[in-house]
């Protein structure tokens, strides 16, 4: 099944405590992106990236990291995480904005 | 700077009347119209979508959307809501081909009251 699969879904943390969220795809996809969202503010793209080394910064990149060492993976980094973070992030991926993304079903971060 | 509008936060509806959620954008040519549904813990899943030709398209799930470039409008339609419509509905806008990304718009609930 086609699928963009995240984890973990849900993740309680305290400030400054090092995560990652993982990200994968089985499409073969070259475009990824993660977003929060939040109520009120809908959708916010975090970071992006077009291929396999290939990742530049969103509308809200501050605070997280992002790498793409492979085609199926994309995990999100936040070195340093603050209770601002607190929010529920999506990654998505496509072959092509023709297609419209795919999404995972979401990672809620709590940081307490 | 293109931007997607959703003037209504909440919408109530009664099971078996009709729906039209409103979607708005900014942009300086013809973009790239998505609409997405997100059902609770769920994802996103995109319902239908709009680039060219027929201003009228259907997706899944008896949904429709009209394009209607005079009004910079892709208003999301169904003549007869089920109790499992009960969502939130996100409006999006691509830019091609300059960029892969999608701008949503913040997003509208819609309660089903049987």
């Amino acid at each position: 099944e086609a699928q963009v699969t995240q984890n973990p879904r849900y993740l309680i943390t305290v400030t400054g405590k090092k995560l990652t969220v993982t990200c994968s795809q089985n499409m073969n996809h070259e475009y990824m992106s993660w977003y929060r969202q939040d109520p009120g503010l809908g959708l916010r793209q975090i970071y992006y990236s077009m291929n396999v080394e290939v990742t530049d910064k969103g509308d809200v990149p501050e605070g997280y990291k992002v790498s793409r060492k492979e085609k199926r993976n994309f995990p999100l980094i936040l070195e340093s995480p603050s209770p601002n973070q607190t929010s529920l992030y999506f990654c998505a991926s496509s072959s092509g904005l023709f297609y419209g993304y795919t999404f995972g079903s979401g990672t809620r971060l709590t940081v307490v | 700077a293109q931007s997607v509008t959703q003037p209504d936060i909440h919408i109530t509806v009664s099971e078996g009347a009709s729906l039209e959620l409103r979607c708005n954008y900014s942009y300086g040519a013809t973009p790239y119209l998505f609409w997405y549904v997100q059902s609770p813990g769920q994802g996103l899943q995109l319902l239908l979508k709009y680039f060219s030709g027929d201003t009228l398209v259907q997706g899944i799930k008896g949904f429709e959307a009209e394009f209607k470039r005079s009004q910079s409008s892709f208003n999301l339609r169904k003549p007869s809501v089920h109790w499992s419509d009960a969502a939130e509905y996100f409006c999006a806008v691509g830019r091609p081909p300059d960029t892969d990304k999608l701008i949503f718009g913040t997003g509208t609930r819609l309660q089903v009251f049987p």
